[in-house]
C-alpha cells in the first residue's frame, strides 16, 4: 500500500537553528499538509498546499515557517529560526481529493533544545 | 479554532468486549467528520470520512455513525481485540482544506 515517507524520524536542533523537515506524499496526490503535535496537546493543523501554492495555513504558520515542493516529489517544511515551543511531532499527510482520507506520514519528532 | 471534543479519554476493554466512543463537534461550518486509528509508533491511518448527516460506515469490526444537526459521531468496536488497542482520532473538516483534532480516546484491549 503506499505510504507517506518522512524524514528524519528525529531531529534535535539548537534554539535558532534552521530546520528542513522532509517528506514524500503518495505521488498521485494532489493535496499535501503539515499538522503537528505538541506534546499532550492536540494535533493542529499547520499548512495545506494545492497546485503548487499554500491553500491554506493557520495562525501558527508564521513568517518562520514555508514549505516548498522543489522537485515534484519532495515536500519539505522548513522552519528557519527554531524556538523551544516548536518542539513537536510533525506529520506530512497528503490525499487525493478533498473528501478523502488523508495519509498521513509516521512524523519526524522535533526537539528543540 | 473550533472545539472538537472526544470521550472518554482512555478506555480499558477485555477482550470480546464491544465498545464505543464519542465525538463532539459545532454543527456549524460541517463539511465532513473523519476517523483515524493511531498506534503508537506509527502513523495515524484513516478509518472513515463521513459527510451526510445520517451516515453510517462499516469496516470489519468498526463502524461510525454521524449527526451533523447535533453535532456528534460515534465509533463503535464490536468484539475487541488486542490489535484495536490505539488511539482513535476524530477530526472535523470546514469548508476549509484543514482538520481541527479532538484529543482522541486511548483504547486498551486486555486479553
Amino acid at each position: 500500500e503506499p505510504e507517506v515517507t518522512q524524514t528524519p524520524s528525529h531531529q534535535v536542533t539548537q534554539m535558532g537553528q534552521e530546520v528542513i523537515l522532509r517528506c514524500v506524499p503518495i505521488s498521485n496526490h494532489l493535496y499535501f499538509y503539515w499538522y503537528r503535535q505538541i506534546l499532550g496537546q492536540k494535533v493542529e493543523f499547520l499548512v495545506s498546499f494545492y497546485n503548487n501554492e499554500i491553500s491554506e495555513k493557520s495562525e501558527i504558520f508564521d513568517d518562520q515557517f514555508s514549505v516548498e515542493r522543489p522537485d515534484g516529489s519532495n515536500f519539505t517544511l522548513k522552519i528557519r529560526s527554531t524556538k523551544l515551543e516548536d518542539s513537536a511531532m510533525y506529520f506530512c499527510a497528503s490525499s487525493d481529493d478533498r473528501v478523502g482520507g488523508y495519509t498521513f506520514g509516521s512524523g519526524t519528532r522535533l526537539t528543540v533544545v | 479554532i473550533l472545539n472538537v471534543e472526544q470521550s472518554p479519554q482512555s478506555l480499558h476493554v477485555q477482550e470480546g468486549d464491544s465498545t464505543n466512543f464519542t465525538c463532539s463537534f459545532p454543527s456549524s461550518n460541517f463539511y465532513a467528520l473523519h476517523w483515524y486509528r493511531w498506534e503508537t509508533a506509527k502513523s495515524p491511518e484513516a478509518l472513515f470520512v463521513m459527510t451526510l448527516n445520517g451516515d453510517e460506515k462499516k469496516k470489519g469490526r468498526i463502524s461510525a455513525t454521524l449527526n451533523t444537526k447535533e453535532g456528534y459521531s460515534y465509533l463503535y468496536i464490536k468484539g475487541s481485540q488486542p490489535e484495536d488497542s490505539a488511539t482513535y482520532l476524530c477530526a472535523l473538516q470546514t469548508g476549509a482544506n484543514n482538520l481541527f483534532f479532538g484529543t482522541g480516546t486511548r483504547l486498551t484491549v486486555i486479553p
